[in-house]
């Protein structure tokens, strides 16, 4: 089945920026899917950052929109986020996810990766 | 503050039901666009409870349920059992924001 794995450093400094991979095994990134990152600040809730399907379109929460871009590798089956200008409020456990199918309102998030801690700290 | 509202707390004990709402507004549940169900065991990644409004994933227990109507859902969980205890979330897509929206998330716990 289709595994994901989040990489990344764990720490990044202020005003730098944050540079996370999601590896997609079992299956193919090209497949009819929406693939995102969301993000989950200590004790809080769930926030969708980003979107990206396989032939490049991409999707932004407004709110991030400025700082933050999405990529896709095919050949490396992976795809990618990066955050710049992070402040203390970007520390958050951040998640890839798999929505299940392609509608453009989005489908729920069937399959997501462990997870990898992001703390800003200088 | 989160565009879909739930209860930060609900509680049941061993063998009864609970319900979990979760409220939102004509920009979003009340456009008709699906409502999903999240369970976060503590420490773990969110898993698929439910998906457009009440579709169980292969696996999930008969228990869990989900259902919608008008601006808001609820997810009903039956004959609860102590690993229920979790953070349950909803999510929706939001026509105004243009994106999709997590509620703030209810704990679960069992008595």
């Amino acid at each position: 089945q289709v595994r994901l794995q989040e990489s990344g450093p764990g720490l990044v400094k202020p005003s730098g920026t944050l540079s996370l991979t999601c590896a997609v095994s079992g299956g193919s990134i090209s497949s009819n899917n929406w693939w995102s990152w969301v993000r989950q600040p200590p004790g809080k809730g769930l926030e969708w950052i980003a979107k990206i399907f396989h032939r490049g379109s991409t999707d932004y929460n407004s709110s991030l929109k400025s700082r933050v871009t999405i990529s896709v590798d095919k050949a490396k089956n992976q795809f990618s986020l990066r955050l710049s200008s992070v402040t203390a409020a970007d520390t958050a456990v951040y998640y890839c996810a798999r929505e299940k199918g392609a509608r453009p309102e989005g489908d729920a998030f069937d399959i997501w990766g462990q997870g990898t801690l992001v703390t800003v700290s200088s | 503050q989160s565009v879909l509202t739930q209860p930060p707390s609900v509680s049941g004990a061993p063998g009864q039901g609970v319900s979990i709402s979760c409220s939102g507004s004509s920009s979003n549940i009340g456009s008709g666009y699906d409502v999903h169900w999240y369970q976060q065991l503590p420490g773990t990644a969110p898993r698929l409870l439910i998906y457009d409004n009440n579709n169980r994933p292969s696996g999930i227990p008969d228990r869990f349920s989900g259902s919608k109507s008008g601006t808001s859902a609820s997810l009903a969980i039956a004959g609860l059992q102590g690993e229920d205890e979790a953070d349950y979330y909803c999510q929706s897509y939001d026509t105004s924001l243009g994106h999709g929206i997590f509620g703030g998330g209810t704990k679960l716990t069992v008595l």
